[in-house]
């Protein structure tokens, strides 16, 4: 069935970094963008970034942009977030998610992850 | 950047009610929106997209309309598994943006 599989969170000091991976299952990788969204304890969902399909564009949400960088690896169905100069406030459950849209970003995201945890702290 | 503000924030209701959720955009998505509904610890799931497309598996008592700033999500009759938070997400333009939420509870 079609299932996204995160991994890779913990417990990190301010100001190191992480690597946070996405594995998917099921579907066609390569034909689907991929959003990073994370929700801080208590709190809403924050959409954090997108990858298109191909790898060709990728967007961030102003607050972690320049710090985190979103890729992906369509020969191993993986997707990947690179977080730097983690901050407090990144500290969140990040989930992975696939765009509705096929070849797209948009119309949703239709399939998620179960969530990996981070949480920034000293 | 685009603000996506929803009311209420709480909304108290009863099985079989018939409720509605408003989500106002700071400026014209067109039909650039999406629902979800997330359930304590678990991933949001897509009911909407397209602003009234129904995605598939969700029940038909769901429903969304609205173009330009204003949407709405309704639910004809409440059932006790609806009872979880509401988003919307706008996908009109970069950065996508979710509005804060309206947890549905049972009164």
């Amino acid at each position: 069935q079609l299932q996204l599989v995160e991994s890779g969170g913990g417990v990190v000091q301010p100001g190191r970094s992480l690597r946070l991976s996405c594995a998917a299952s099921g579907f066609t990788f390569s034909n689907y963008g991929l959003h990073w969204v994370r929700q801080a304890p208590g709190k809403g969902l924050e959409w954090v970034a997108v990858i298109w399909y191909d790898g060709s564009n990728e967007n961030y949400a102003d607050s972690v942009k320049g710090r985190f960088t979103i890729s992906r690896d369509n020969s191993k169905n993986t997707l990947y977030l690179q977080m730097s100069s983690l901050r407090a406030e990144d500290t969140a459950v990040y989930y992975c998610a696939r765009a509705r849209a096929v070849a797209g970003a948009g119309d949703g995201m239709d399939v998620w992850g179960q969530g990996t945890t981070v949480t920034v702290s000293s | 950047d685009i603000q996506m503000t929803q009311s209420p924030s709480t909304l108290s209701a009863s099985v079989g009610d018939r409720v509605t959720i408003t989500c106002r955009a700071s400026q014209s998505i067109s039909i650039w929106l999406a629902w979800s509904q997330q359930k304590p610890g678990k991933a949001p799931n897509l009911l909407i997209y397209k602003a009234s497309r129904l995605e598939s598996e969700v029940p038909s008592r769901f429903s969304g309309s609205g173009s330009g700033t204003e949407f709405t999500l309704t639910i004809s009759s409440l059932q006790p598994d609806d009872f979880a938070t509401y988003y919307c997400q706008q996908y009109d333009s970069y950065p996508y943006s979710f509005g804060q939420g309206t947890k549905l509870e049972i009164k």
